[in-house]
C-alpha cells in the first residue's frame, strides 16, 4: 500500500464549478499535511497546510480527520488557471529529521 | 531570481554513462533536498543534507547514486552507469530549519525546476 493515496484524475470540470479531492495516508506518526500544486513541466509549489481544524484560503479550503487519516482540498468557483495536478504531502518527522511524502497527484483540467 | 536553482535542465545521455546534476538553494537555506519524479507519480524523496551532513538516504538511493555538499552550499548529485529505468526529473528543494523549532512546525521546501534525465 502507498503511503499517500490520492484521487485517481483527471478531473475535468466546468468553470465555476466545485471539486473535491480527497487523500489517505497510512502512517499514523504523520505530523504535518499539505496540498502542492504543480503545473505541467514545472516544479512543485506550496499550496496550502492543512490543520486538524481545518482551514481556507480565498476559494481554498483544507480539511483533515486524524482517526480517519483523511485529507481533503475543495476548490470553489474554478478557474481555468486551476488547471494542475495537486499533490497531497505528509511530512514525517523524528529526531529532527523531516521528509516529505508525495501522493501521485491528482490532475484537474478547468474548461470554459 | 534568488529561488533553487538547477543545472543542467535537461539531460540526455546513454546508458551505462555517468551524469551528474547541480543544485543551488536558496543562500540562507541550511537544508536541501533531492528528490526523484517520474511521470504520473509524486516526487520520492532521495537524500537530504543540513549544511553539509548528508542526514537522510532513501533506499532508492543505490550504490551507483551519489550526492555531495561539500561547502554546505551548492550540492551535487552524481548517477554512475545509468540505466534507462534511472530516466526521470530530478528535483532539488531547500529549506531554512531553526535550532530548537518545535516538532510539526512547517518546514517549507522550495523547489527548483528540476533537471530531466533521458537515458537511452
Amino acid at each position: 500500500r502507498k503511503e499517500v493515496e490520492q484521487d485517481p484524475g483527471p478531473f475535468n470540470v466546468p468553470e465555476g464549478a466545485t471539486v473535491a479531492f480527497n487523500c489517505t495516508y497510512s502512517n499514523s506518526a504523520s505530523q504535518s499535511f499539505f496540498w502542492y500544486r504543480q503545473d505541467c513541466r514545472k516544479e512543485p509549489k506550496l499550496l496550502m497546510s492543512v490543520y486538524s481544524s481545518g482551514n481556507e484560503d480565498g476559494r481554498f479550503t483544507a480539511q483533515l480527520n486524524r482517526a480517519s487519516q483523511y485529507i481533503s482540498l475543495l476548490i470553489r468557483d474554478s478557474k481555468l488557471s486551476d488547471s494542475a495536478t495537486y499533490l497531497c504531502v505528509v511530512n514525517l518527522i523524528s529526531g529532527g529529521y523531516n521528509k516529505l511524502i508525495f501522493g501521485a497527484g491528482t490532475r484537474l483540467a478547468v474548461h470554459p | 531570481d534568488t529561488g533553487v536553482s538547477q543545472d543542467p535542465r535537461h539531460k540526455i545521455t546513454k546508458r551505462g554513462q555517468n551524469v551528474t546534476f547541480r543544485c543551488d538553494p536558496i543562500s540562507e537555506h541550511n537544508r536541501l533536498y533531492w528528490y526523484r519524479q517520474t511521470l504520473g507519480q509524486g516526487p520520492e524523496f532521495l537524500t537530504y543534507f543540513q549544511n553539509e551532513a548528508q542526514l537522510e538516504k532513501s533506499r532508492l538511493l543505490s550504490d551507483r547514486f551519489s550526492a555531495e555538499r561539500p561547502k554546505g552550499s551548492f550540492s551535487t548529485l552524481e548517477i554512475q552507469r545509468t540505466e534507462q529505468g534511472d530516466s526521470a526529473m530530478y528535483l532539488c528543494a531547500s529549506s531554512l530549519w531553526r535550532t530548537g523549532r518545535a516538532s510539526g512546525t512547517l518546514d517549507e521546501q522550495f523547489f527548483g525546476p528540476g533537471t530531466r534525465l533521458t537515458v537511452l
